[in-house]
């Protein structure tokens, strides 16, 4: 079965740095590759989508790369703040429809 | 939009009860599933649905049951609750062809501890 891992420690950071998370997948070819955050208590909420064709897709201060021969996704947030600190998913499908999701990173961004 | 709405936010059942975790959402969307999530486990898929009358199991069905008799509902069911099934479970819900670019909209979650 597919297998998706995510940078098992926490992550610190000073604000204004820019974090960098991972995603990376074994026995899998997904065409999809979605990230979503969480925050204590509360369901994941979508950030965004990388399709298998596209190399890097960006929204404000978010960067998305997706790497098929890796089989790697990296998240990055530039000029973190502390209202980034949250946990971060990765979720993984070959049709659309039915997303796998990883382990989850904990971000902390410290003023 | 109240979105999706999970009932209740936290229980506790001994081992041996059943119960139902609700999960209703309001956005006419066709797909609803249900998560556990667990420390170092990620969100491991339950069951899901792609519409009224249509449910599939997920990777970890195993003492669960679901039913979905409308499009706004999509209860879920322990028959025989065990301390393994502790756990905070999340109902997600999306628009079948908007999964893609839109992602699962998730509901706050039901913690629940078997003892």
């Amino acid at each position: 079965s597919q297998k998706i891992e995510q940078n098992s420690e926490a992550l610190n950071i000073q604000e204004g740095k820019t974090a960098t998370l991972t995603c990376n997948y074994t026995n899998y070819s997904p065409a999809y590759l979605q990230w979503y955050r969480q925050d204590p208590g509360r369901g994941p909420v979508f950030l965004l989508l990388i399709r298998e064709n596209e190399k890097e897709k960006r929204k404000e201060r978010l960067k998305v790369t997706f790497d098929t021969t890796l089989k790697q996704s990296l998240f990055h947030i530039t000029a973190s703040q502390p209202a980034d600190s949250a946990t971060y998913l990765c979720a993984l499908s070959n049709t659309g429809n039915q997303f796998y999701f990883g382990t989850g990173t904990s971000l902390t961004v410290i003023p | 939009n109240a979105g999706v709405t999970q009932t209740p936010k936290f229980q506790v059942l001994k081992t041996g009860q059943s119960m139902t975790l609700q999960c209703a959402q309001d956005m006419n969307h066709e797909y609803m599933s249900w998560y556990r999530q667990d420390p170092g486990m990620g969100l491991r898929l339950i069951h899901y649905s792609v519409g009224a009358g249509i449910t599939d199991q997920g990777e970890v069905p195993n003492g669960y049951n679901v039913s979905r008799s409308t499009t706004e509902d999509f209860p879920l069911r322990l028959l025989s609750a065990a301390p393994s099934q502790t756990s905070v479970y999340f109902c997600a819900s999306s628009y079948s062809l908007r999964t893609v670019n839109y992602g699962y909209t998730f509901g706050s979650g039901t913690r629940l501890t078997v003892v």
